[in-house]
């Protein structure tokens, strides 16, 4: 089973500034990375397949970078509507399917 | 507009056994692989099972392997989710959730629709 950790566990960001969210596999899974946004109440939103393809909707200051055992996310700009939790999610080496822990990211 | 809207969940005894349903809308239901993925109350997201769009290959996490039994019905576009022998860890948010790649015979395994999912506790 593939282990995806995520880091930090909380973020702490002010509306305007980057912020930057890891996420490490255990094993390579190549490009096979998605990240996903959710929302207090509300099911998760696909944000990122592919390690960095836009899923559609999604804004260009969401971006996504890595391949193998590391990976990014990053939010250039942070907005108020940003602020919830990221899970990535590998879909290399399955099943499992195995997704991170999570970041929250927080108004600082 | 895809539409996944998941029923169901409820209250049930240890032991006890729920079937969940989720009723799809707006893209060819057969032609995706669908997955059933968990949140236990304030934690994170786990997979729990996952049946191509013909239905004739499934997959299930170790934890429901053996308890849970995953079915769909492409001519009423829905998708099911049997628990049975049902624990109190079993207590989560069902969300159902689409594959992202059309696969009628595998899956890829990651998701870009989901549901708002339908709550499953399990208690005395």
């Amino acid at each position: 089973e593939i282990a995806m950790t995520q880091s930090p566990a909380t973020l702490s960001v002010s509306p305007g500034e980057r912020a930057t969210l890891s996420c490490r596999a255990s094993q390579s899974v190549t490009y096979d990375l998605a990240w996903y946004q959710q929302k207090p109440g509300q099911a998760p939103r696909l944000l990122i397949y592919g390690a960095s393809t836009r899923a559609t909707g999604i804004p260009a200051r969401f971006s996504g970078s890595g391949s193998g055992t590391e990976f990014t996310l990053t939010i250039s700009s942070l907005q108020s509507e940003d602020f919830a939790v990221y899970y990535c999610q590998q879909y290399n080496n399955w099943p499992p399917l195995t997704f991170g822990g999570g970041t929250k990211v927080e108004i600082k | 507009e895809v539409q996944l809207v998941e029923s169901g969940g409820g209250l049930v005894q240890p032991g006890g056994s729920l079937r969940l349903s989720c009723a799809a809308s707006g893209f060819t239901f057969s032609n995706y692989a669908m997955s059933w993925v968990r949140q236990a109350p304030g934690k994170g997201l786990e997979w729990v099972s996952v049946i191509s769009g013909t239905g004739g290959i499934t997959y299930f996490a170790d934890s429901v392997k053996g308890r849970f039994t995953i079915s769909r019905d492409n001519s009423r576009n829905t998708l099911y989710l049997q628990l049975n022998s049902l624990r109190a860890e079993d207590t989560a948010v069902y969300y159902c959730a689409k594959d992202f790649q059309v696969s009628p015979m595998g899956a890829t395994g990651g998701f870009d629709w989901w549901g708002q999912g339908t709550l499953v506790t399990v208690s005395s």
